[in-house]
């Protein structure tokens, strides 16, 4: 079975620009979650999308936003590119919102120059 | 969500048990324990949970405490493939569980 799926793995932008990150979650799984990891850290989560609407938000600017299409994938969008945006952005999917484990892609390396 | 400590890094040899410590003092009663570990460049993988009771899968067994506020995870046989960051999360119930807060982790490195 194919796992969480992720588009593009490599993206180079420039500050002011704006992007989409694409995520298709494990077939069956209704739920997909955003995370931001920084070079060194742990990852940070940035919101989760259950059924189309969104169930949780991390402490994210409204540059970022999201959203979940009726076949369950998403998209992640952020406006107006700064230098710190610079990060590994990972998708995870779970069958439910709560109290299932998350499954990871292997994310969306994003450079900004 | 309660907070966990880890060791910074930890070696083991190729073959030995590597059992990976998890301090969560804070835990309440309804947070389940997470584990998640990240080979470089990929993204986390999922490796198992608990609630109290002690929990063994193909992967690895997770050791609770009694009073819940530590856990262990031990891989039983580990290889070079293993060597990866560990986090350990300690993970809300219900309206709190939609979100994994992740540490800095365990730097795992297996020696030949």
């Amino acid at each position: 079975d194919a796992g969480v799926t992720q588009s593009p793995t490599h993206l180079i932008k420039t500050r002011g620009q704006h992007v989409t990150l694409r995520c298709s979650p494990i077939s069956g799984h209704k739920s997909v979650s955003w995370y931001q990891q920084v070079l060194g850290q742990g990852p940070q989560f940035i919101f989760q999308y259950y059924e189309k609407e969104e169930r949780g938000r991390g402490n994210f600017p409204d540059r970022f936003s999201a959203r979940q299409f009726p076949n369950y994938s998403s998209e992640l969008n952020v406006n107006a590119l700064l230098l710190g945006d610079s990060a590994l952005y990972l998708c995870a999917s779970s069958f439910t919102d709560s109290n299932q484990p998350q499954h990871f892609g292997d994310g969306t390396r994003l450079s900004i120059l | 969500d309660a907070k966990t400590t880890q060791p910074t890094s930890m070696d083991c040899a190729e073959g030995r048990a590597a059992n990976l410590p998890c301090n969560h003092s804070t835990i309440s009663g309804n947070e389940y324990v997470y584990w998640y570990r990240q080979i470089h460049s990929q993204g986390p993988q999922y490796i198992i949970h608990g609630l109290k009771n002690n929990e063994t899968n193909e992967m690895a067994s997770l050791i609770i405490t009694e009073d819940r506020k530590s856990s262990t995870l031990i891989l039983p046989h580990a290889t070079l493939r293993d060597t990866a960051v560990y986090y350990c999360i300690a993970r809300g119930f219900g309206d709190s569980s939609y979100k994994l807060i992740f540490g800095s982790g365990t730097r795992l490195l297996v020696r030949p």
